[in-house]
């Protein structure tokens, strides 16, 4: 029968590796995306952000990359640690120019699992 | 900072009952959004106000549901009446958009059931 629920994309890796997430976006006026991490029981917790005039942001461990030719944003994770287990969630938005956004349109998020 | 402070983090109500969800948003953050999370939809915007103004309530599902802002430290979001479909985490979340920046901080939700 049909299933009920969304069923999350499921990430799989080894502690110590390293985790790729993807994000597709729908919304080509949006300019500014954001990463969120979500622990179970948690609200959503800000990882990094990237605006529209760059294609690649980094932070600790993290880094986002950003396609907008393709509406494609990434985020990358390195040397994963049993911490990183959570659901990542991309979002995007129009930030306008003095301040000032509409509210974040999320992406269905990716659960990264992260093997002993 | 205490961050964005929601109660409460958890409510079990019989279908019908008023549900009325408490928030308070970062001191200096001029932006409040309320989003829903289920698993059927995942995260959705349900209303957001700026300086305590509702800038756009498309997000709200129905007449049942109704958000308020007296001021600039509070935000309710109430469900009158519930029922078992409005089940879901609510989040509140804030934000102070510098130049073209708009981080927005969450809360850590209030889980509300409805039987």
């Amino acid at each position: 029968g049909e299933s009920v629920g969304l069923h999350l994309p499921t990430l799989s890796v080894q502690e110590g590796d390293n985790s790729i997430i993807n994000c597709a976006y729908s919304n080509s006026a949006s300019d500014y995306f954001i990463w969120y991490k979500q622990e179970s029981g948690k609200g959503p917790q800000f990882i990094i952000d990237i605006r529209s005039n760059m294609d690649k942001r980094q932070g600790q461990r993290v880094t986002v990359l950003l396609n907008k030719t393709v509406k494609h944003l990434s985020l990358q994770i390195a040397a994963t640690q049993p911490g990183d287990s959570a659901v990542y969630f991309c979002a995007e938005t129009r930030a306008y120019s003095g301040g000032g956004a509409d509210g974040l349109t999320f992406g269905k998020g990716t659960h990264l699992i992260i093997q002993p | 900072d205490a961050g964005v402070i929601q109660s409460p983090r958890h409510e079990v109500t019989e279908m019908g009952q008023e549900v009325t969800l408490r928030c308070k948003p970062i001191s200096g953050h001029d932006y409040l959004f309320w989003y829903r999370q289920t698993m059927m939809r995942g995260l959705e915007l349900l209303i957001y106000f700026n300086n305590n103004v509702p800038i756009d309530d498309s997000g709200m599902p129905e007449d049942r549901f109704s958000a308020k802002m007296p001021n600039a430290s509070f935000s309710t979001l109430k469900i009158q009446p519930s029922e078992p479909r409005d089940s879901a985490v609510y989040f509140c979340a804030s934000s102070h958009p510098g130049s073209f920046r708009n981080t927005i901080y969450f809360g850590e939700g209030s889980w509300l059931t409805v039987v």
